[in-house]
């Protein structure tokens, strides 16, 4: 099975303006996570989707928005973007086991903003 | 107080070295993850665990769920193990991660 996919790998922005990035998850998987890695706050849960459906959030300002589509692939939105916004973005979906969930995570999108 | 305490957050070992890192939680989990992230990539996921312990080859991970403790063990470390280790207990509440610190693990040869 192919793994987690996430594009762009790499993006470079101006504040201000917003992005887009998409995390495809592991064939058959229907919950996806988005978390945040800063070298100062360390990694942050973000959202998940399950089932096109936000069932956790993270505390983040609302400029931060996901969605789910059908096919289980995700995407998450970040307007206006600051400074404080370049971070490595993770995505990770979630096989449905015993109650538990492991996650598999992607590579990455990694942002920065000038 | 963190959720997640790890510790050490920094770990320099001999190529051959037995390394433990230590993971203590105060929040209630439905299992716990170890993640290894090396320099400039992504996360690989060693281990999830709920009860017990697991061994993948060289790597071994126990958790204490009543003492709200875990532990990753690596026997026999070697230089390409050099990553930054992230104990990620699972809340009970769905799939959500929360995640301690990391710890930095050199092992030179």
């Amino acid at each position: 099975k192919a793994g987690v996919t996430q594009t762009p790998r790499y993006l470079i922005k101006t504040r201000g303006q917003q992005v887009t990035l998409s995390c495809s998850p592991i064939s058959g998987h229907r919950s996806v996570s988005w978390y945040q890695q800063t070298p100062g706050q360390g990694l942050q849960f973000l959202f998940e989707y399950f089932s096109e459906t936000q069932r956790n959030k993270g505390n983040f300002p609302g400029r931060f928005s996901g969605r789910q589509f059908s096919n289980s692939r995700s995407e998450m939105n970040v307007s206006t973007l600051e400074l404080g916004d370049s971070a490595l973005y993770l995505c990770a979906s979630s096989l449905l086991g015993e109650g538990v969930y492991e996650q598999y995570f992607g590579p990455g999108t990694r942002l920065t903003v000038t | 107080k963190n959720e997640v305490e790890q510790s050490p957050q920094n770990l320099t070992a001999q190529e051959g070295e037995f390394i433990t890192i230590n993971c203590s939680y105060s929040v209630g989990i439905s299992a716990l993850h170890w993640l290894q992230q090396h320099p400039g990539g992504g996360i690989v996921s060693l281990f999830m665990l709920s009860s017990g312990k697991k061994k993948h080859g060289r790597l071994i991970a126990t958790i204490n769920i009543q003492e709200k403790h875990s532990s990753l063990h690596i026997t026999a470390s070697h230089p390409r193990d050099s990553a930054v280790y992230i104990c990620a207990p699972t809340l009970t509440s769905g799939s959500r991660l929360t995640f301690g610190e990391g710890t930095q693990l050199t092992v030179n040869p």
